[in-house]
This record gives structure tokens, sequence and C-alpha cells, in this order.
């Protein structure tokens, strides 16, 4: 158990739709990273916060959102969902920057019909 | 632009054989790197991590990687593989001059009996 907690595990929805995945970092960690994992483009970083600040963003797509709250939650968006959106979704938490080594969430399955 | 390449998509080995996974960076400073395993159906899980000093890191699962600045190298290898070592592998570096950890494409492993 890495200490990062994801909710929820699996999600399906409909085409169109939008929905809000969470992170729970580990305690006292200050960094929270998302990725998006799928079989044809591999394991993508989306987005980082860093107490509360985005700090760095990857491949993320105008469609999607996220934020980082004050006690250090973050919450990726989807919205607009297409087929091939469906994927894993991970959040890691580190620390301090990115230096750090992360720590993995479970991930939430999304499945978009 | 910082970038992870790990030539070998998949390797398969015999239970017991040893084992080598590259990984090559590219990047001019001075690099932290990583080493992550994804067993099926789980998050990512840190194996080792070389931030400076002795160029040659033990890890976890009798996992061990070799920092070779000349080559931009850090492969990961193991002595004797077990049957429960199937899985994907990622090499990841970082800087702290970057704002993101940068994850190479990942290598499956399939052992074997």
């Amino acid at each position: 158990d890495s200490g990062v907690t994801q909710t929820p595990k699996h999600l399906i929805t409909a085409t169109g739709q939008r929905v809000t995945l969470r992170c729970s970092p580990r305690s006292g960690d200050l960094s929270v990273y998302w990725y998006q994992q799928s079989l044809d483009q591999g394991l993508q970083f989306l987005i980082q916060y860093y107490n509360g600040e985005e700090r760095a963003k990857g491949n993320i797509l105008e469609r999607f959102s996220a934020q980082q709250f004050p006690d250090l939650h973050s919450e990726l968006n989807l919205s607009s969902l297409e087929l091939g959106d469906s994927a894993l979704y991970f959040c890691a938490s580190s620390p301090h920057g990115s230096y750090n080594e992360q720590f993995f969430g479970p991930g939430t399955r999304l499945t978009v019909l | 632009a910082q970038s992870v390449t790990q030539p070998d998509i998949h390797i398969t080995v015999s239970e017991g054989a040893s084992l080598e996974l590259r990984c090559n960076y590219s990047y001019g400073a001075t690099p932290y790197l990583f080493w992550y395993v994804q067993s099926p159906g789980q998050g990512l899980q840190l194996l080792l991590k070389y931030f400076s000093g002795d160029t040659l890191v033990q890890g976890i699962k009798g996992f061990e990687a070799e920092f070779k600045r000349s080559q931009s190298s850090f492969n990961l290898r193991k002595p004797s593989v077990h049957w429960s070592d199937a899985a994907e592998y990622f090499c990841a570096v970082a800087y702290t001059n970057a704002g993101k950890s940068t994850f190479g494409d990942g290598t499956t492993l399939t052992v074997k009996p």
C-alpha cells in the first residue's frame, strides 16, 4: 500500500459526459501527479501540482482539467468524454518537487461507452 | 527536452536466468533515475533510485541498477529471475531544474517456467 488513495476504482460512463476522479496523496506529500495509461499510448504524464499550484503540464487535453485543494487532495475533471478517453488514470504523489520518487495510487479505470 | 528510451518493448527469460533491462536517458544535467515495476492491474511501485554517490544501487526484490554517465544508461539487472517478476518495468528520469519526471515506454517481462 503506497498511501495514495484514488476514488472511484472503476467508472463507466457514456460519450459526451463529464467525470471527476479524486486523489488523496500520502500524508505530508506536497506534489500530486496525474497520468493516463492506455494500451496504445502507454503511460502519459498529464499534469503536476505542487502545494496547490500547477507545476508542470504534459499531454493533457483541453477537455481535461485538474486542481489541488488546500488539504492537498486533487481532482481530475474529464469532460466531453470520447471513446478514446477509456484508460487507467493514475495519481502519484511525492514529498517535494519532481526529483523525488513518486508513490502511485491503484488507479481509476475509466470506460467510456 | 528530456527523454527516456527503453529499447526493449518485450523480453522473455527463463526462470532462474539472469535479466538485464536497458534504459537510456538524454539531457545534459545530472539526472535522478528510477526504476518502477507494474504488476497486472496494479499501480507502479518503486524498485530503486539513483540520486548520487555509488553508481551501483540496490533495490527491492533482489534488483540492482548501474548508472553509467558515459553511456547515459541506467540498466536494471537481476541475477536470477523468479516467475513473480513477470510485470512491466518503467525507467524514469527527473531533474531539479525541470518541472516533471519523464517515464520510458516500459518493458514487459515474461518469465518462462
